[in-house]
Parts: C-alpha cells; structure tokens; sequence
C-alpha cells in the first residue's frame, strides 16, 4: 500500500529563518511526487512534479529536492506570506489518475 | 478564480436533507475528481472521472452519489449523510494523456456541517 509522510505537521518559523519540510513516501514504482500549498479557506495549488532521485524544482524562495525514499521543501529566507499548509503527494506505477496524500505540514511563519 | 468554480462555498444540512455539491472547470480539461478533507487528515480520493473510465473508492459511503453529465461539471449528491461527514469536498480537474498528467487544479472546496 502506497504510504505518504509529513514532518513536522507544524512549524513556526521567524521570519527569515530558513528550515525545511520532509516527505518520506512508500510507493510501488514512482511516477511523480508532488508538492501543493494550501491557504485557509482555498484549495490546494500546485507548486512542482519531481519525477526521479536528484531532481530539483525551484520557484522563488521554495526549493523541492527529491530522494528514492523522500522529498524535501527547503524554504529559505521565508516571509509572512509563506504562510500556509504544504501537502505531498505520490502517484505509483498502475495508480493512472489516483494520488496518495499525505496529512500536511502547516507552516506559520511571524514577522 | 482558479478555473474549478465550487458551488456552495458552505452547506449546512440536517440527516435527513438531500443536497448537491456542484462543480464547474472551464480549463479544458478532460478528468475531474472528488476529494473529501477532514482536520489532520490527508486528501481522500472519492472519485474520478475521466473520458477512459469512471473510478470510485470503494469505501466511500453509498450516500455519496456523483454524477459528470460532461467534462465540464461534476456534481456530488448527498444524502441521508452523517455528522462524520462533516468535512470540506474539493473538487478537482485534471489534463490526462500526456506527462503533466495528474496536476491537479482545485477548486475552493464546499465546506460540509452535517447536524
């Protein structure tokens, strides 16, 4: 069974105070890996894919790196507005359209 | 607006109400999804369609009924529901067929209480 794992679930950062968020994941045969952030009261968005261990996406202040048992949301230098609930997500292998969630990391970070 | 149009954006309803959630993606897209999120949970798959098949979870209670009259809407009827299924309903849609498969774009969800 296809397992998805979030850590911490949450964690308070000043701001500027760089740190990173963990996704360790058990799949038959990964397809993807994917980060979304969500704010209170909206729907996922879409923030990268990762396909293969030693992939790395970057997009302004997030960078999402990819291991064969993990992925990692390094956040540097993080502002107010990064505030938010960060969900990973697998697709295995035979799951043609099905992903596995996992339970989030909700991310406060204080001016 | 993020494209997945949500309607309504909150729903209280008694056990024994009969309600729909409805759904609306003007992305051109060709698959659309259920997803149930209850607090410190994760994202529950409940169901998928696509132009290939109808996919459902099947531990998903048969008070949940979806209905995709095109690739365009979806609508998820309710009814006889229980206080556990108290939760926020997003819906979602995707590009199928080629390597961006699986982006999810989603709505705003419909947040559920159930009395």
């Amino acid at each position: 069974e296809d397992q998805v794992t979030q850590s911490p679930e949450a964690l308070r950062l000043q701001e500027g105070e760089s740190s990173s968020l963990n996704c360790s994941y058990t799949v038959s045969g990964l397809r993807g890996l994917f980060w979304y952030r969500q704010d209170p009261g909206k729907g996922p968005e879409f923030l990268f894919t990762l396909y293969s261990a030693g992939e790395e996406k970057e997009k302004e202040r997030l960078k999402a790196t990819l291991t064969k048992k993990e992925s990692f949301l390094h956040i540097t230098a993080p502002k107010p507005e990064d505030s938010a609930t960060y969900l990973c997500a697998v697709r295995a292998s035979g799951s043609a359209r099905q992903l596995t969630f996992g339970s989030g990391t909700q991310l406060t970070v204080l001016p | 607006e993020t494209g997945v149009t949500q309607t309504p954006r909150h729903l209280v309803m008694g056990m024994t109400n009969k309600k729909s959630l409805k759904c609306e993606q003007h992305l051109g897209h060709n698959a659309m999804y259920w997803y149930k999120q209850s607090a410190k949970k994760p994202l529950e798959l409940m169901f998928v369609y696509s132009l290939e098949e109808r996919v459902e979870n099947n531990s998903v209670p048969s008070r949940f009924s979806p209905e995709c009259p095109n690739s365009s809407h979806l609508f998820l009827h309710l009814h006889t529901l229980q206080p556990e299924d108290s939760a926020l309903y997003l819906c979602a849609s995707s590009l199928t067929g080629y390597s961006g498969a699986n982006v999810l774009t989603f709505g705003a969800g419909s947040r559920l209480t159930v009395l």
